[in-house]
């Protein structure tokens, strides 16, 4: 079965500074990867996807995240935080079986301190 | 543009009332999804539909009901036996082949 599981509920960094959210999976066959950001009363939106092509994946507004298929994690990188960063994030896995179903993790909220 | 569209943004009821959230999208997507989200925990699958006038239940569809006449759209019904319907609810999109779901701005409904 499919699940994902994010380590963390809660991560503060200071602006500037790097950015690690942490994400690890567990799939029965070749999954596709998505992070999700969402800002406070808003929808999500999606900053990048891995779907089976190169293993380090670059999304918007600066983030990446590595697949290692051995650790079976998808963990969510920037090099420098900014203050618009803070928001919540869900680290999601296809369910698969011929459709695009969604399992959701329970999120990561990210604090940014001047 | 592009996109999704959710509205009400807010949307307040009464206990009892049946109450209906719209999803519209542009996008010529076949998929659309409905989600409920709670405080502190991930999006919950209430309903999905990947083709036009066809439907399956999610994770968590007891007290809703939806109807997928026509592609762009993809109405969610909240109904009385919904026992805790206050809640923030995502409506979502997709092409076929795990590209990924893009979602609208959410519904946020109060039942008081």
């Amino acid at each position: 079965a499919q699940s994902v599981t994010q380590l963390d509920s809660h991560v503060s960094v200071s602006e500037g500074t790097p950015v690690l959210l942490r994400c690890n999976y567990s799939s029965s066959y070749s999954p596709s990867l998505f992070w999700y950001v969402q800002h406070p009363n808003k929808g999500l939106q999606l900053l990048l996807k891995y779907t089976s092509a190169a293993t380090l994946v670059k999304g918007i507004n600066g983030f990446e995240a590595e697949f290692k298929k051995s650790e079976t994690s998808f963990h969510l990188t920037k090099p420098s935080a900014h203050m618009s960063d803070a928001a919540e994030y869900f680290c999601v896995v296809t369910l698969g079986m011929g459709t695009d179903k969604l399992i959701f993790g329970t999120g990561t909220r990210l604090q940014v301190f001047p | 543009d592009g996109g999704i569209t959710q509205s009400p943004k807010y949307l307040f009821r009464k206990e009892g009332q049946n109450v209906t959230l719209s999803c519209e999208q542009n996008l010529n997507h076949d998929a659309m999804y409905w989600y409920r989200q709670d405080p502190g925990q991930g999006l919950r699958l209430i309903y999905y539909s990947q083709i036009v006038n066809d439907f399956q239940k999610g994770d968590i569809a007891e007290g809703y009901s939806v109807s997928r006449e026509k592609k762009e759209s993809f109405p969610l019904t909240v109904t009385s036996a919904q026992k805790n319907p206050t809640a923030f609810y995502l409506c979502a999109s997709s092409i076929k082949g795990a590209s990924g779901q893009y979602f609208g701005p959410g519904t946020r409904l109060t039942v008081t």
